[in-house]
């Protein structure tokens, strides 16, 4: 099991405003950080899988990036619209192909 | 395609009942896994099963939960008796493969769980 921290807990936006939040993690002895989106009431889904340091991914408004040397990924998003809220999971995949999720963080755009 | 289906979606039950919650997963994945959500904190691993075999079951409550995965396609998850501190989400995903994508899952919608 790998300790993944994610911050902040939850945080409000307004709507049209960027926002990042932040995965953090003493290691980088894993294979992949994974970043998963979960609205209320559905299922999580992926976001991005991650693999080298410098690693940028995008879809859509939602982007993040990877740095394993000092042990953080950040997820960005752009101009936050209501369908953004939702509570978002970082997890690792180590190399035994098990995931180790962070506690979400939180974010509710207002409208 | 579709995705992972899991039933019932809520359940309220007092302590020292008994309950169980189906999962069906993505039709061809080999690998099935339960976790349990507690508020507040991250989904936690239960069992993983590829096909119909258990692969790790370390941190499932062995004198109270259960899990059986016949046939390698459908799965339950069972609890009994309930504690107070069972209650949770109990999420079901599946992966056509550990290596696909570096273990990307597949999850269903989950089932919450309220234990009185």
């Amino acid at each position: 099991i790998l300790n993944v921290e994610q911050s902040p807990q939850s945080l409000h936006v307004q709507e049209g405003d960027s926002t990042n939040f932040t995965c953090s993690f003493p290691s980088s002895n894993f294979y992949a950080l994974h970043w998963y989106r979960w609205e209320t009431a559905k299922s999580p889904e992926a976001l991005f899988v991650m693999t080298l340091n410098g690693d940028e991914k995008k879809k859509g408004r939602i982007s993040a990036t990877l740095n394993t040397k000092e042990g953080y990924s950040y997820l960005y998003i752009k101009g936050s619209q209501p369908e953004d809220s939702a509570t978002y999971l970082c997890a690792l995949c180590s190399n035994d192909y098990k995931l180790s999720f962070g506690a979400g963080t939180t974010v509710t755009v207002r409208a | 395609e579709a995705g992972v289906a899991q039933s019932p979606r809520y359940k309220i039950i007092e302590k020292r009942q008994s309950v169980a919650f189906w999962c069906n997963p993505i039709s061809g994945h080999a690998t099935l896994y339960w976790y349990q959500q507690i508020l507040g904190q991250g989904p936690k691993l239960l069992i993983q099963f590829q096909n119909n075999g258990v692969v790790d079951d370390s941190q499932l409550p062995k004198d109270r939960f259960s899990a059986e995965r016949l046939k390698g396609v459908d799965s339950t998850l069972k609890i009994q008796p309930a504690k107070l501190e069972d209650s949770a989400v109990y999420l079901c995903a599946s992966s056509p493969t550990l290596a696909a994508s570096y273990n990307e899952q597949f999850f269903g919608p989950g089932t919450r769980l309220t234990v009185l």
